[in-house]
């Protein structure tokens, strides 16, 4: 498995600012992907974090509305920009190994926008 | 096609008894199918998986059972525990892509 650490796990934002979550995993992986989770919701898959080059959006997604970094194999960032109350929801990292299928998920980061 | 369909929404089992998810896909392309449980406030974790070559799969307390040619899978949880009481997703997902396609979520209580 892997052991997989987001930052901040919970915040308070106002309509219009930003905010970037950080995901950090304790082993080199393969993939690294954002989700979405409305409370009582599924999992919506935002996009695929590829290193050094572009992410990998998800129809509904927007590179300006959620842009994500991935300099290196166990780090990525999401942003959530101009947020609106819409926008608050749980985001959560996941990663998939070098050589299995399984894919693991951080503890999520709830967001609030108000 | 890409959809994951589970059934049922919500669940309610006596201690000790059997817990039955059920989901269903169309995408043939699938081969990796995985359950998720998570409890409030934590992320999903890898509860069991199965590949589409064998018809069931067997950890502890928790199975899965593959239909190929129905296109369905179901997880079985035996003796259900208080413990056990959480959302369970199931997902699918093919090598290619290795996008997992979660279902809709089946939401566990086991009672004492």
């Amino acid at each position: 498995s892997a052991v997989i650490s987001q930052k901040p796990s919970r915040d308070i934002c106002q309509r219009g600012t930003s905010l970037t979550i950080q995901c950090q995993v304790d082993s080199q992986v393969t993939m690294m992907f954002w989700y979405r989770q409305q409370p009582g919701q599924s999992l919506t898959l935002i996009a695929t974090a590829n290193q050094g080059s572009e992410a990998t959006y998800e129809s509904g997604f927007v590179i300006d509305k959620f842009p994500i970094s991935r300099p290196n194999l166990t780090f990525s960032t999401l942003t959530v920009s101009n947020m609106s109350p819409e926008d608050s929801s749980i985001y959560l990292c996941s990663v998939v190994h070098m050589d299995s299928y399984e894919q693991y998920f951080g503890p999520g980061t709830r967001l609030t926008v108000t | 096609q890409q959809q994951v369909k589970q059934s049922p929404q919500s669940l309610i089992v006596q201690k000790g008894g059997i817990s039955i998810i059920n989901c269903a896909y169309e995408n043939t392309a699938f081969d990796y199918f995985p359950w998720y449980q998570q409890f409030p406030g934590k992320g999903p974790a890898l509860l069991i998986a199965i590949r589409p070559d064998v018809s069931e799969k067997k950890e502890g307390r928790f199975t899965i059972s593959f239909n190929k040619s129905a296109k369905q899978f179901s997880l079985h949880i035996m003796d259900s525990q208080p413990g056990d009481s959480a959302t369970y997703f199931c997902a699918a997902s093919n090598e290619s892509a290795s996008k997992i396609i979660f279902g809709s979520g089946t939401r566990l209580s086991i009672r004492p």
